[in-house]
């Protein structure tokens, strides 16, 4: 299909263990970012690419997150020593370059951390 | 910092009835504002989107929204919901200097048959 793809759907992980999350964003979009969704909220911003470099990291809780894009297309989310609060659906989203265009969301990766 | 409001965090309604849902944002300067929509086993998908000009905006599927600048809201309506309705949706605003896309709490609809 043509839209944003996100592997694995599920994920269930030890605590203390590493994980990597990936996502394939729409064919053509330069822009990608990641969201993090917990259970009864809003999906919350992670991340944001332009191209291979992130334009925005605010959004990462702390430094056992981290995310990369290398060739400007898949991009992995990758989180260090697990905890059980990093349970939730990690969003990806893409769209075409530019300010504000609409970002198009992929399934989620349902992490859960044991 | 900016932030999105949904008051409403879960509406049952029966088929027929309108439907508004509540949204307010806390941004001062130009915004664009967003309802998405998330049904049961799918992703997030956009319901409709404000810019700029018109400030009653048309979506998918009967949905409208009008923002009100004044009163900082872009309140979601729809005249008459249908089962297939039910959904969560969520409110969400770009503001300023950044790409973020900030999302309110969502509002779980379940329409009643």
């Amino acid at each position: 299909g043509a839209g944003v793809s996100q592997t694995p759907s599920n994920k269930v992980t030890e605590k203390g263990k590493y994980v990597e999350l990936r996502c394939d964003p729409i064919s053509g979009h330069t822009a990608l970012y990641w969201y993090r969704q917990s259970l009864g909220q809003g999906p919350e911003f992670l991340i944001y690419f332009q191209g291979t470099g992130a334009a925005d990291d605010s959004g990462l809780p702390n430094d056992r997150f981290f995310a990369v894009r290398p060739e400007g297309s898949v991009s992995t989310l990758k989180i260090q020593r697990t905890e059980r609060g990093d349970s939730a659906v990690y969003l990806c989203a893409s769209s075409q370059a530019g300010d504000y265009n609409e970002q198009f969301f992929g399934p989620g990766t349902r992490l859960t951390v044991l | 910092a900016q932030s999105v409001s949904q008051h409403n965090h879960h509406v049952i309604l029966s088929e027929a009835a309108s439907l508004e849902l509540g949204c307010n944002y806390s941004y001062g300067g130009t915004v664009n504002l967003f309802w998405y929509v998330q049904y049961p086993g799918q992703h997030l998908q956009l319901l409709l989107k404000y810019f700029s000009g018109d400030p009653l905006v048309k979506g998918i599927k009967g949905f409208e929204a009008e923002f009100i600048k004044s009163k900082f809201s872009f309140n979601l309506r729809k005249p008459s919901v249908q089962w297939s309705d039910t959904a969560e949706y969520f409110c969400a605003v770009y503001g300023g200097a950044t790409n973020k896309l900030i999302f309110g709490t969502g509002t779980l609809l379940a329409v009643q048959p």
